[in-house]
């Protein structure tokens, strides 16, 4: 079955950029979709098929997807950004939703 | 606006069964996939069933193969998952979500979620 690999954590100053990513083996075949939970909530959908964002997130929230490597990158972060992010793919071989183990964004 | 209840959730022992109910508001049900997600203490989100939009496609992780149905009454905007023969494993907060993809499965409206506690 296909795996997602994202790093546990990420640190980043306030009005920095933070780049979080998600591996999988030729991930650039796949949709990539990104979900942000903040402690006690249910998942928000901040990016879905690889690079469009959806209606009422910040544009400060982008996506990229190619080789080995999806990327949501967050710009002028601020601590509302702290969360964790799940990247999500649909793996059409199996009929599985795959998630990747999620990365803890702190601000510093 | 779009609106997901679940409920249901509870303390069961192991071996035991429960069946959650998912309410659906706001949309028209019957148009879009839904699907179950879960989540363990401290873990992150690991999907569980899906079901598309006609009722008749229905996936499931492998780990839950025979032991849990997902089902859909689109007469009463409602999802549904039977959980039968519980493992302690199972235990963890339970989402119902909304798929919009035809092709690409992703969740776009989410429940705050049911808590199932798998526990002697």
């Amino acid at each position: 079955s296909y795996v997602l690999t994202q790093p546990p954590s990420v640190s980043v100053a306030p009005g920095q950029t933070a780049k979080i990513t998600c591996g999988g083996n030729n991930i650039e075949i796949y949709t990539v979709h990104w979900l942000q939970q903040k402690p006690g909530q249910a998942p928000v959908l901040v990016m879905h098929y690889d690079s469009d964002r959806p209606s009422g997130i910040p544009k400060r929230f982008s996506g990229s997807n190619s080789g080995n490597t999806a990327t949501l990158t967050i710009s002028r972060v601020g601590a509302g950004d702290e969360a964790d992010y799940y990247c999500q793919v649909w793996d059409s071989s199996d009929h599985h939703v795959v998630f990747g183990g999620g990365t803890k964004l702190t601000v510093l | 606006q779009v609106q997901l209840v679940e409920s249901g959730g509870g303390v069961v022992q192991p071996g035991r069964s429960l069946r959650l109910s998912c309410a659906a508001y706001g949309f028209n049900f019957s148009n879009y996939a839904m699907h179950w997600v879960r989540q363990a203490p401290g873990k992150g989100l690991e999907w569980v069933a899906g079901v598309w939009y006609d009722g008749i496609n229905i996936y499931y992780v492998d780990s839950v193969k025979g032991r849990f149905t997902i089902s859909r009454d689109n007469s009463k905007n409602t999802l549904y998952l039977q959980m039968s023969s519980l493992r302690a494993e199972d235990t963890g907060v339970y989402y119902c979500a909304r798929d919009p993809s035809r092709s690409s499965a992703h969740f776009d409206n989410w429940g705050q979620g049911t808590l199932v506690t798998v526990s002697s």
